[in-house]
């Protein structure tokens, strides 16, 4: 079956540091696959998404490109703020059918 | 609304209770999703409608778990004889006809936090 393994956090940082958070799948076919985030006492929002092999999908300085070979979506942001400490989901729809499989989610906290 | 909307934002109920839970996809979208996110499990596919018609139950935990879709908008998810066990918070999701543009991407509501006592 589709599978979604995310780091386990929590992952601290300070302000402007770089940031990475490793997600690989196991899906056939060629997966959609998400970022999701959960900013405290708040729902769920996407993040960015990509479709494709090698696409690359990026929204509020966070970037993850589509890695066939690899099997991964890694999402990186060059450099964090405060407001980005929140919950990542990484999340793939496969290419048939249309249920979202999650990876457990890791946990950010950015500290000044 | 904009969003998805859910309702009760949070309920609480005893064993044995039965509950409804309710959600207001975005306006258009035909696709409605139930997910719920629980601490030992994280984040669960439960049933997916495509209208009126739930083609995947796949996800629902037990026959005390339906849901049904009236007029290809509002949904209802409904936990019979509730354990505490099904303490969690369910989320559902909407979406575009999945395979048309833009139906890959779920949109999610608040979330109905359910503890059962």
């Amino acid at each position: 079956g589709n599978s979604v393994t995310q780091m386990e956090g929590p992952v601290t940082l300070s302000e402007e540091a770089f940031l990475t958070i490793n997600c690989t799948y196991t899906a056939t076919g060629y997966p959609s696959l998400f970022w999701y985030v959960q900013y405290p006492g708040e729902g769920l929002q996407l993040l960015l998404k990509a479709t494709k092999a090698d696409d690359k999908g990026s929204n509020k300085g966070f970037e993850a490109t589509y890695r066939k070979e690899t099997t991964s979506f890694h999402l990186e942001k060059g450099s964090v703020q405060v407001s980005d400490s929140a919950v990542y989901f990484c999340a793939l729809r496969p290419a048939a059918g249309n249920k979202l499989t999650f990876g457990g989610g890791t946990r950010v906290l950015v500290k000044p | 609304g904009a969003g998805v909307s859910q309702s009760p934002s949070n309920k609480v109920t005893e064993k044995g209770k039965d509950v409804e839970l309710r959600c207001d996809p975005i306006s258009g979208h035909t696709a409605l999703y139930w997910y719920r996110q629980s601490l030992g499990q994280g984040l669960e596919f439960l049933i997916y409608f495509q209208g009126n018609s739930a083609p995947d139950k796949s996800g629902l935990p037990s026959d005390r778990f339906s849901a049904e879709r009236t007029g290809g908008s509002v949904s209802t998810l409904t936990i019979q004889r509730t354990q505490q066990e099904d303490s969690a918070v369910y989320l559902c999701a909407s979406s575009l006809t999945p395979g048309a543009g833009g139906g890959d991407t779920q949109y999610f509501g608040p979330g109905t936090r359910l503890t059962v006592l």
